[in-house]
């Protein structure tokens, strides 16, 4: 099972919007809406921000949000601020019990 | 709140057989899925395999072969053990709790905070 394909660095002026694309294939994120996203601070575990491709647990902002089509999943982050800089992953099932991450993403805020 | 802790050797020797395990806090194991992520120094993280509070479990192909995760409901604890590892086998490993509704499970909604293994003669 292959590593979903993530930009390696996307970066974006304070409150402009970025999108960070994640792709996959048809056996991955083109069959299942289990797609999440994933914030990860230098030294900290990932946090989640995105899940089932468009849904956002408690607490997390509604500057992220997340979309889907295809075999390809996205991650927009709207109203850029300096917190958001950050590494960010996908992570997709895969089937038969299989799941799998992105490569990551790195965004700067310029 | 749950809460993970993940605790084992820093250091391990090529060719041996790392141990860890993650304690859960706040919570029970049961019913929920658990899963062991690993992130190497410097790059991105990679999912190692999860396993039901019933003992099922489903690992990455590509470490099948050398991976055993157990489960003790007793004890609260989880268990990860990667054998004959490698200098590729260095990396930070974290323990995430599956949030898992309906018949689907959706996002790691807790995580440890990771602990850092080498692979070191």
């Amino acid at each position: 099972q292959s590593a979903l394909t993530q930009p390696a660095s996307v970066s974006g002026s304070p409150g402009q919007s970025i999108t960070i694309s994640c792709t996959g294939t048809s056996s991955d994120v083109g069959s299942y809406d289990l797609v999440s996203w994933y914030q990860q601070n230098p030294g900290k575990a990932p946090r989640p921000i995105i899940y089932e491709a468009t849904k956002r647990p408690s607490g997390v902002s509604d500057r992220f949000s997340g979309s889907k089509s295809g075999n390809t999943a996205s991650l927009t982050i709207s109203g850029l601020q300096a917190e958001d800089e950050a590494d960010y992953y996908c992570f997709s099932y895969a089937g038969s019990g299989i799941w799998v991450f992105g490569g990551g993403t790195m965004v700067a805020v310029l | 709140q749950v809460q993970l802790q993940e605790s084992g050797p820093g250091l391990v020797k090529p060719s041996e057989t790392l141990s860890l395990t993650c304690s859960v806090s706040g919570g029970s194991i049961s019913p929920n899925y658990w899963s062991w992520i690993r992130q190497p120094p410097g790059k991105g993280l990679e999912w190692i395999g999860y396993i039901y509070y019933s003992g099922t479990t489903s690992y990455n192909p590509s470490l099948k072969s050398r991976i055993t995760m157990s489960v003790d409901s007793s004890t609260n604890q989880l268990s990860l053990k990667l054998t004959s590892v490698t200098a590729a086998d260095s990396a930070i490993y974290f323990c995430a709790r599956y949030h898992c509704s309906g018949n689907a499970c959706q996002y790691f909604d807790s995580w440890g905070q990771g602990t850092r293994v080498t692979v070191s003669s």
